[in-house]
């Protein structure tokens, strides 16, 4: 069964840095990872999507790579800004089934 | 406007009272899906549908039923609920198909929070 694990599992960094979110899976049979963001209270906003056959995928100020065969993706975010205070979640697809970590919560300091 | 709408938002009910929580979606996508959320546990799925007529568990199926008669509708319908069962129900819907990209992200509602007492 797959397993999804983000680290860290909160994190708190003053406003401009640069940081980078961690997501694995135990199986690399996956069709494709998705990023999402969830704010307090509601529901859950897709980022980016990366098919199995990709490397990385870029929107803006994120950029979200995937590594199949170490089983890992990262997200990465540049120049924080208070408004990406959220929490971030990844999701494995695979066997049409979607896996998903228990996130990281995200606190940019303003 | 693309939108996967569940209602109810917020439900207060009893042990053993059956109650179903709709979920509809106006993109046409074939496959639909329903998750709940408990803290330190993400988000496990519970059933999903690739289509009309055509549903399977997901990790955490037991206690709860689901249907597909027509696209957009895909009720989760919980016969007997139990306090094990409260917490934050998500429904999500995508593009089913190969081929990648935007077309198959999942769009998810904004949650039902379910209390059983």
């Amino acid at each position: 069964k797959q397993e999804v694990t983000q680290i860290p599992a909160a994190l708190s960094v003053p406003e401009g840095e640069n940081l980078v979110l961690n997501c694995s899976f135990t199986d690399s049979a996956i069709y494709n990872l998705q990023w999402f963001r969830q704010d307090p209270g509601k529901g859950l906003t897709s980022l980016l999507l990366i098919q199995s056959s990709q490397r990385e995928q870029t929107s803006g100020r994120l950029n979200a790579s995937l590594d199949k065969s170490s089983g890992r993706s990262t997200l990465y975010i540049a120049a924080s800004q208070p408004g990406d205070s959220a929490t971030y979640l990844c999701a494995a697809y695979n066997f049409n089934k979607f896996y998903f970590g228990s996130g990281t919560k995200l606190n940019v300091k303003p | 406007e693309a939108q996967v709408t569940q209602n109810p938002r917020y439900l207060i009910t009893v042990t053993g009272k059956k109650l179903t929580v709709t979920c509809s979606q106006n993109m046409n996508h074939e496959y639909m899906s329903w998750y709940r959320q408990d803290p330190g546990l993400g988000l496990r799925q519970i059933y999903y549908s690739m289509n009309v007529e055509v549903t399977d568990k997901g990790d955490v199926p037991e206690g709860y039923k689901v249907s597909r008669k027509e696209k957009r509708n895909f009720p989760l319908i919980l016969e007997s609920p139990s306090p094990n069962q409260t917490s934050l129900y998500f429904c999500a819907s995508r593009r089913q198909g190969t081929g990648g990209g935007a077309k198959n992200i999942q769009y998810f509602g904004a949650g039902t929070r379910l209390s059983v007492l």
